[in-house]
């Protein structure tokens, strides 16, 4: 099993630019959640999907943040406009219901100049 | 003002002693605890975890304690070895497996393990 995928690994976007992280989460997996990890902050929950279903999206800062689950296999994470406040590392991690283990994916490292 | 980052505790051990590293968590109706390791560069890998029906747990070289009195948490490593240098989160679960759980992260801890 490959794990989580992210991609891109590492993004270097200007102010104001569109910015979309992309994540595959393990085959058979119904659970996906994306986080954020700043130095301030710490590891924050910015939205999960069970089912392709947005559950819980209270984390999402703003509404320059948006996210999609279009099908079981794919979501992506989107910022627009993005800022220097953005930069981050973004995790996508995915979950089967009926387990409390999250297995993670390798980040995608943003950075907003 | 400048804004303070977040400031990790940091834990020293000497290759081949064990370490104890501690977390506090907040919700006393949480009934589901993680360890997870984060190695530089990667993603929070799971360790161990332990229900709050139970005080202890132990896994190859690790061990989770759990005293929901006080609601601590500890992660206790065997003959720490260098490849155990690593941010350690305790996370902790209020909710069943199934849509309303989510994991709530605590701020970390930097294991350093010298030679």
């Amino acid at each position: 099993d490959a794990g989580v995928i992210q991609s891109p690994r590492h993004e270097v976007t200007e102010m104001g630019q569109e910015v979309t992280l992309r994540c595959k989460p393990i085959s058979g997996h119904n659970s996906l959640f994306w986080y954020r990890q700043t130095m301030m902050r710490g590891l924050e929950l910015l939205i999960y999907f069970n089912n392709n279903v947005p559950i819980d999206d209270s984390g999402m800062p703003e509404d320059r943040f948006s996210a999609k689950m279009p099908n079981a296999s794919f979501s992506t994470l989107k910022i627009q406009p993005s800022e220097p406040r953005d930069s981050a590392v973004y995790f996508c991690a995915s979950r089967l219901t009926g387990t409390y283990e999250q297995f993670f994916g390798p980040g995608t490292r943003l950075t907003v100049l | 003002g400048e804004s303070v980052g977040l400031h990790l505790p940091t834990l020293s051990v000497q290759e081949g002693d064990n370490s104890i590293i501690n977390c506090a968590y907040s919700n006393s109706a949480s009934d589901y605890f993680i360890w997870y390791k984060q190695e530089s560069g990667k993603g929070p890998q799971f360790i161990i975890d332990i229900r709050s029906n139970m005080d202890k747990r132990q896994g190859q070289r690790v061990t989770v304690l759990l005293n929901k009195t006080v609601k601590h948490l500890s992660l206790q490593i065997a003959a720490t070895q260098p490849g155990d240098s690593a941010v350690y989160f305790c996370a902790e679960i209020d909710g069943d497996t199934g849509t309303a759980s989510k994991l709530t992260f605590g701020t970390g801890t930097r294991l350093q393990v010298t030679l």
